[in-house]
């Protein structure tokens, strides 16, 4: 399995300020994930980071409010702009480093206040 | 139908136990399938992953796959109370190669 790390683990914001999260991989992978998983749901695809390329995002989500970077294979961040309550939750980095396993880092729990 | 569908519990177990996990998903080309444990506060672990039909085994864990009736479960024999944590059931979708996760089943054993 791959080590991710993952930081902040979680984070208390200010409603409209932006936190950027940071995702390191023990090893190069092609493609880098970002999840977000909301107070008792389950995790949701937020955006595909590729090295090199744009982020792909899912549907519901866009590179305004959730801006990606990824540039080299071992590195991504994940930032959540102009932050509102309801982006309070826990946000975690994977990696498939199988071709068809996900693997994950430990999170950030953010709440805002 | 939600693509991956899980019985969100709370489903509790006596100790010692057999616990059964139940997941359906919607498509029908997926060929890989996997089951999460995620403690409260935790990240996700992978304990299981299944590409085939029929079961496999790892320890107390057994993955059972249908792919016919599109359904997939997780056994845990001799429940012990470390296994109190929510199990999330992945699948890999033939489409975008994108993996999708039920809601989850939260297990609860009881001592």
């Amino acid at each position: 399995s791959a080590v991710i790390s993952q930081k902040p683990s979680r984070d208390i914001c200010q409603r409209g300020t932006s936190l950027t999260i940071q995702c390191q991989v023990d090893s190069q992978v092609t493609m880098m994930f970002w999840y977000r998983q909301q107070p008792g749901q389950s995790l949701t695809l937020i955006a595909t980071a590729n090295q090199g390329s744009e982020a792909t995002y899912e549907s519901g989500f866009v590179i305004d409010k959730f801006p990606i970077s990824r540039p080299n294979l071992t590195f991504s961040t994940l930032t959540v702009s102009n932050m509102s309550p309801e982006d309070s939750s826990i946000y975690l980095c994977s990696v498939d480093r199988t071709g068809t396993e996900a693997f994950f880092g430990q999170g950030t729990r953010l709440t805002v206040v | 139908q939600k693509e991956v569908e899980q019985n969100s519990g709370p489903l509790s177990v006596p100790e010692g136990a057999i616990a059964s996990l139940n997941c359906t998903y919607s498509d029908r080309g997926s060929q890989s399938f996997f089951w999460y444990r995620q403690y409260s506060g935790k990240s996700p672990e992978l304990i299981m992953f299944i590409y085939s039909n029929g079961d496999k085994e790892d320890g107390r864990f057994t993955a059972q796959l249908n792919k016919a009736s599109q359904y997939v479960s997780l056994l845990i024999r001799d429940s012990q109370p470390s296994d109190s944590a929510t199990y999330l059931c992945a699948v890999n979708q033939e489409r975008d190669d994108k993996i999708i996760f039920g809601k989850g089943t939260r297990l609860h054993i009881l001592p």
